[in-house]
């Protein structure tokens, strides 16, 4: 089965600073996508990045980056000059074929 | 535009209460629509997908059904709801599932 897993319940990072989230999942598949996605305390689910497992180039949008080792199974999000507006849960997931798996996500504080 | 309506945004039940919750798409013909729950400070559970009128796969056996009756309508329901049926449930649909999905704004079900 499909697992997704995030192995920090919480972080915190000062304003304008880079802080890494982790993710790691488990898949026997060689063809899946990889996303990331925001949850603010609006509860609405944002789409933040995403990364096709065939492209070896780590995906990136504007300030968002992730780092993706397929063969450790690893896909962290980077997020540089971090803002106030970041603050928010953040959720890794795995997708093939009809469905998407999340992990249980990251809790991220950006202190002023 | 592709727009997803979901309602009501919060509701309050008693225990052994039916339950409906509605979610439809504009813009869009033939989605994937998905249903899933975030318990309290958790992540996301896929309870139930449609590829098309009529086909639900469930994902957890449990207190919840799930029905689509038109192409862009996703309804979830239950005869007798539980305690541990609160939560917040999210629908969301998707074309292309390599491009993830779009979500709706949730409903807050609180059973008592």
């Amino acid at each position: 089965a499909q697992t997704v897993t995030q192995s920090q319940p919480e972080m915190s990072v000062q304003e304008a600073e880079t802080v890494t989230l982790s993710c790691t999942y488990d898949t026997s598949e060689s063809d899946y996508y990889l996303f990331w996605y925001k949850q603010p305390p609006s509860r609405q689910m944002i789409l933040v990045i995403r990364q096709e497992a065939y492209k070896q180039q780590n995906a990136t949008e504007n300030r968002f980056s992730v780092n993706f080792q397929k063969a450790a199974k690893s896909f962290s999000l980077k997020i540089s000059d971090s803002q106030l507006g970041d603050a928010a849960m953040y959720f890794c997931a795995y997708n093939r074929d009809d469905k998407i798996i999340f992990g249980k996500g990251t809790r991220l504080h950006i202190l002023p | 535009s592709q727009t997803i309506h979901q309602w009501p945004a919060t509701l309050v039940q008693p225990v052994g209460s039916p339950l409906s919750l509605e979610c439809t798409v504009e813009g869009t013909s033939n989605p994937n629509l998905y249903w899933y729950r975030q318990a309290a400070g958790r992540g996301l559970q896929l309870l139930f997908y449609s590829v098309g009128i009529g086909q639900i796969s469930s994902e957890v056996p449990q207190n919840l059904s799930a029905s689509r009756p038109q192409d862009r309508q996703f309804i979830l329901s239950s005869k007798k709801l539980l305690l541990s049926d609160s939560g917040f449930y999210l629908c969301a649909w998707s074309v292309l599932h390599n491009y993830g999905y779009t979500f709706g704004s949730g409903t807050r079900l609180t059973v008592v």
